[in-house]
């Protein structure tokens, strides 16, 4: 079964207001998480690295007010994207690294479809 | 930097096909290498993986042979089935945890009966 887990699966929302994807660890704690954005017919662009109890470290080019993460507790990331505007559609997909899995491999969530009017 | 290069899809075989789907890499260090699986209308999942050179990395009958000499970990299946039709993405961590991945753009895979 899944072990990271995201909400909501598909939102729209009207130009100009602010969406949160939420991202959870199901059965494991997770210190790290990714934030991945991924274009149609495109590659998983990496956005952002979420790291529990401290800020998130932006890729380069990422806007860092617009894409506000938060990794509040060692099972939950969230990403607000403030503002949306249309070119902000996309589908987003967050991941986490497990404990002890020290090969690099990571669980994705099912991913978020925002779709800005 | 790292980077990953995929072979231009889509791909559409008949059932029972053989599949290779291309993938190259270049990193700075000795990465783990990776193929995730995107089934329609669901998440990226791990198919298989490799950690060093000359590893081989097999899962549902999919093999991939990390080779270090031509930097590559091509997939391949010796008969496909219409349930692997998806989009089938190459990927590589430099090595360590918590290593972010960097993935190829990804290639769609379909499988008529």
């Amino acid at each position: 079964g899944a072990v990271v887990s995201q909400h909501p699966s598909r939102v729209i929302c009207k130009s100009g207001t602010s969406v949160k994807i939420e991202c959870r660890s199901l059965d494991f704690q997770a210190t790290t998480m990714f934030w991945y954005r991924q274009f149609p017919k495109q590659s998983l662009m990496l956005m952002a690295t979420s790291n529990e109890g401290s800020k998130a470290t932006y890729e380069q080019g990422v806007e860092k007010d617009k894409f506000l993460i938060n990794h509040a507790s060692l099972t939950l990331s969230t990403l607000t994207v403030t503002s949306a505007h249309p070119e902000d559609s996309s589908f987003y997909i967050c991941s986490a690294s497990r404990p002890g899995w020290n090969t690099g491999e990571l669980f994705f969530g099912e991913g978020s479809r925002l779709t800005v009017l | 930097g790292d980077s990953v290069t995929q072979m231009e899809g889509p791909v559409t075989l008949s059932e029972e096909a053989f599949l290779t789907i291309n993938c190259t890499y270049t990193a700075t260090g000795y990465p783990s290498l990776f193929w995730y699986v995107q089934y329609p209308g669901e998440g990226l999942q791990l198919l298989l993986k490799a950690t060093k050179a000359d590893d081989k990395g097999s899962n549902k009958g999919f093999e991939a042979t990390y080779r270090k000499e031509t930097t590559s970990f091509h997939l391949e299946k010796g008969s496909v089935q219409v349930s692997d039709s998806a989009v089938y993405f190459c990927a590589l961590s430099e090595s360590g945890a918590n290593s972010k991945l960097t993935f190829g753009k990804g290639i769609t895979l379909s499988v008529r009966p």
